[in-house]
Parts: structure tokens; C-alpha cells; sequence
């Protein structure tokens, strides 16, 4: 079935340094790609997302890139920050039908990174 | 600023018991949704709804029920707690591909 699979689980980095998580994702047919991250005691927000139709996207320290061929898409934080600590969690979208109302746009998670910056 | 509220941020529940899980969102979202977050495992669907009184089963929705009344509220029922259901549960809402995410109810199932 659709699966998206996100590595590392846990990243240790200096503050300063670059940070890279990468995702993998089965079905060919999802176009939309968001990260969320997750502070602790809150839920998950979104940081950026990138559609299949773009190879890359930036907003000021973020970037995504994506390439559809090996089913990859990465995160990409430079000069890392300690408030960059936090669970960070790739999806891909998948189209999904209904019954009675046409269909939606699922969204498969990876698993999580757990990021540390350290001071 | 938009928002999806669920009321009861820590709960501790026994074996048996009834439990709900409320959620309200103020954007008008025709979606909601409830997932269930583990160490490991991400955010697995349990279930949405994309109107009122529709509802569809995600990926995990045994041991579980929703109620969507009204547009802005979404409720998780859990008929008879087990321990295994021990969990955070986040709810979520949108009007598109994007989901906005509530703060997460943790419950504890003894």
C-alpha cells in the first residue's frame, strides 16, 4: 500500500550547521509534498510545502526539493538555530475516492525526525 | 488567529471506560480529521469527515466512532478504552490538502 518512509529518526547537529532530512514515498500519483513541525506539547504546523510540478522551493532558512524520478523529497535547514529543535514530519498526498462524495486528498506521514540543535 | 481547540489536553482513563475526544475549529473547514500519533509510527488517519453528519474510516478506525453534529465540531469516541489505545490524538481540519492541527489530547488508559 502507499507508505512514506523518513530518515533519520534522530539528528544531532551543532547550531550553525545544516540540517537534511530525507523522505520516500510509493505511489507515483502524489503531487503534493508538506512538512510539518512539531514543537513540544503542540501539534504539528506547516513549514513549507512543495507540489510535483517544482524541483525546489525556498523560504529564508527552509528549502524542499523534489525529485519525482526516485520518488525522493528532502528538508533542508541551513544555519541551524536551537529553536530548530522539534519533530519534523514529511507526507505525500494521495488521492483518495469516496463513496457518496467524489474524493480527497489524503495525506501519508513519515514516521518523524527528531531534531536536536545544540548551542 | 485560526484555530482547532480540543478540550481535554491529559486524560486518564481505566479499562472499559467511555471516552470522548472533543474538537472545535473556527475556519470554517468543510474537513476534520483524527489521527493517533506513536513514537515510530507518525500520524495514522482514524477517521475524517468532509461534512456534516459524513464520515469515513481511515487507517487504524477499530475500537473507535466519530460524530460530526455540526461544521465546526468533531468528536472521537472510544465505546470501551483498552490499554493499547493508550495514545496522543490529534485533530485537524482543512479546506484543501493542507491540515491545521489542534494541540493534541494524551490519554492514558490503565
Amino acid at each position: 500500500g502507499e507508505n512514506v518512509e523518513q530518515h533519520p529518526s534522530t539528528l544531532s547537529v551543532q547550531e550553525g550547521d545544516s540540517a537534511v532530512i530525507k523522505c520516500t514515498y510509493s505511489d507515483s500519483a502524489s503531487n503534493y509534498f508538506p512538512w510539518y513541525k512539531q514543537e513540544l506539547g503542540k501539534g504539528p504546523q506547516l513549514i513549507i510545502d512543495i507540489r510535483s510540478n517544482v524541483g525546489e522551493k525556498k523560504d529564508q532558512r527552509i528549502a524542499v526539493t523534489l525529485n519525482k524520478t526516485a520518488k525522493h523529497f528532502s528538508l533542508h535547514i541551513t544555519e541551524t538555530q536551537p529553536e530548530d529543535s522539534a519533530v519534523y514530519f514529511c507526507a505525500a498526498s494521495i488521492y483518495w475516492g469516496l463513496m457518496f462524495s467524489g474524493g480527497y486528498n489524503k495525506l501519508i506521514f513519515g514516521a518523524g525526525t527528531r531534531l536536536a540543535v545544540h548551542p | 488567529d485560526v484555530k482547532v481547540t480540543q478540550s481535554s489536553r491529559y486524560l486518564v482513563k481505566r479499562t472499559g471506560e467511555k471516552v470522548f475526544l472533543e474538537c472545535v475549529q473556527d475556519m470554517d473547514h468543510e474537513n476534520m480529521f483524527w489521527y493517533r500519533q506513536d513514537p515510530g509510527l507518525g500520524l495514522r488517519l482514524i477517521y475524517f469527515s468532509y461534512d456534516v453528519k459524513m464520515k469515513e474510516k481511515g487507517d487504524i478506525p477499530e475500537g473507535y466512532s466519530v460524530s460530526r453534529e455540526k461544521k465546526e465540531r468533531f468528536s472521537l469516541i472510544l465505546e470501551s478504552a483498552s490499554t493499547n489505545q493508550t495514545s496522543m490524538y490529534l485533530c485537524a481540519s482543512s479546506s484543501n490538502e493542507d491540515r491545521v492541527f489542534g494541540e493534541g489530547s494524551r490519554l492514558t488508559v490503565l
